[in-house]
């Protein structure tokens, strides 16, 4: 699996779309990014992924870039809530040998 | 039910001790891992199982050793740990389907004394 680079940490205050960046400059062509987040002490949750297209859903949108080297993910409306380490993933759709490996991830920091 | 279940969710076990940690999801979901996760570090993967096997040791010492019983059952029986083995042990889980997402438990909080 390809690997990931995020910024260490980031703020955001609260009611304003935070926009978590991630770099995957070796992504393969069937590989496809993911994101999760972590909640102080919590199990991962997962947040959206996305191949090609950009995706939303409830929580969050993703912005893939045309050559597939780099993505943002959107909280269009931050809360206190969403304090958390966001990780980026790229991995293969395949079922079976995929490690779902994290990098270092995003400390996102909700400001009142 | 979406739920990966973590029982128990804090372990204290001396260094003689023998114990074990178990996961339980009915999701139909035939891929399940364990992690450890450090304090301000992120998971690491231990080990892979796919259809009851498995399919990655990521190089873990012999006093952990995994074990799955069934499709809705992951234990980590563990004897003979260290201090520095104490961590969050994450549990998740993923379906067959191409692209779906892994699922995670709450974690169990084992400190070794």
């Amino acid at each position: 699996d390809a690997k990931t680079t995020q910024p260490t940490s980031m703020d955001c205050a609260e009611g304003r779309a935070a926009n978590l960046p991630c770099n995957h400059s070796t992504i393969s062509g069937n590989e496809y990014v993911y994101w999760y987040r972590q909640i102080h002490s919590q199990g991962p949750q997962y947040i959206i992924h996305g191949l090609k297209n950009n995706e939303t859903n409830e929580m969050a949108s993703l912005i893939i870039t045309e050559d597939r080297k780099s993505s943002t993910l959107i909280l269009p409306h931050a809360t206190l809530r969403d304090t958390a380490v966001y990780y980026c993933i790229v991995r293969t759709p395949n079922f079976g040998n995929e490690k779902l490996t994290f990098g270092t991830g995003t400390r996102l920091t909700i400001i009142p | 039910d979406t739920e990966v279940t973590q029982t128990p969710k804090h372990l204290v076990m001396g260094m003689t001790n023998k114990k074990s940690l178990k996961c339980e999801q009915h999701m139909g979901h035939r891929a399940m891992y364990w992690y450890k996760q450090k304090a301000k570090k992120p998971p690491e993967l231990m080990f892979v199982y796919s259809y009851e096997k498995l399919s990655i040791n990521e190089s873990v010492p012999s006093r952990f050793s995994p074990e799955c019983p069934n499709s809705s059952l992951l234990n980590l029986h563990l004897h003979a740990l260290q201090p520095e083995d104490s961590a969050l042990y994450l549990c998740a889980s993923r379906g067959t389907l191409r692209n779906t997402e892994a699922f995670f438990g709450q974690g169990t909080r084992l400190t070794v004394v």
